[in-house]
């Protein structure tokens, strides 16, 4: 299995600031997820991002509001850009090592915006 | 759309007591279904199922998949309070591009009174 951490593990922002939620993984891994769940929800997969390529994102999400960085197959951040209240939520990073492989979470960041 | 759903949405019960979570998925290539609980913020994983009819087990927790009528359960026997959590299935996915993503279902939420 794959062990991730995060940091931070929760903020408390201001609306119109950003956020950069760090991944950090022990083992080099192909496939890097982002998701986000809003109280009460399931998790909605933001994009995927690989080494070396830009992230995919999911309908409804854009570069420009959740830019990715992937500088290598340990590691990823997630941005939230010009943060409103709606964008409370948690954010978990996941990893895949392989197609038949499970997924493995990271512990999350709990994020509320003001 | 590709989409996975849970019911029921959230179930009381009393310990001891026996639940079925369901799960049912409309996924245009799918490959696996995953069954995580989630109790704080980060799912931590339970089964993965690849094959019909082939039951996974542990401990109190089994699992099984049909892939003719397109759904999962996931029973829990003789439930204990520690087995409140949320319980998410996903489903695998692969891509053409070569890569991969999970669709996550919405959810059970399930409390287990003393």
């Amino acid at each position: 299995s794959a062990v991730i951490s995060q940091k931070p593990s929760r903020d408390i922002c201001q609306r119109g600031t950003s956020l950069t939620i760090q991944c950090q993984v022990d083992s080099q891994v192909t496939m890097m997820f982002w998701y986000r769940q809003q109280p009460g929800q399931s998790l909605t997969l933001i994009a995927t991002a690989n080494q070396g390529s830009e992230a995919t994102y999911e309908s409804g999400f854009v570069i420009d509001k959740f830019p990715i960085s992937r500088p290598n197959l340990t590691f990823s951040t997630l941005t939230v850009s010009n943060m409103s209240p709606e964008d409370s939520s948690i954010y978990l990073c996941s990893v895949g090592p392989g197609g038949w492989e499970t997924q493995y979470f990271g512990p999350g960041t709990r994020l509320l915006v003001l | 759309e590709d989409k996975v759903v849970q019911s029921p949405l959230s179930l009381v019960v009393h310990e001891g007591d026996t639940v079925t979570l369901n799960c049912s998925y409309e996924v245009t290539n799918f490959r696996s279904l995953l069954w995580y609980k989630q109790e704080k913020k980060a799912p931590t994983f339970l089964f993965m199922l690849t094959s019909s009819g082939i039951e996974k087990k542990s401990g109190r927790l089994s699992s099984i998949l049909d892939k003719k009528e397109l759904f999962s359960i996931l029973n829990i026997t003789a439930t204990q309070t520690g087995d409140s959590a949320v319980y998410l299935c996903a489903a695998h996915s692969p891509l053409p591009s070569g890569t991969y993503k999970y669709i996550f279902g919405t959810g059970t939420r399930l409390k287990v009174l003393a």
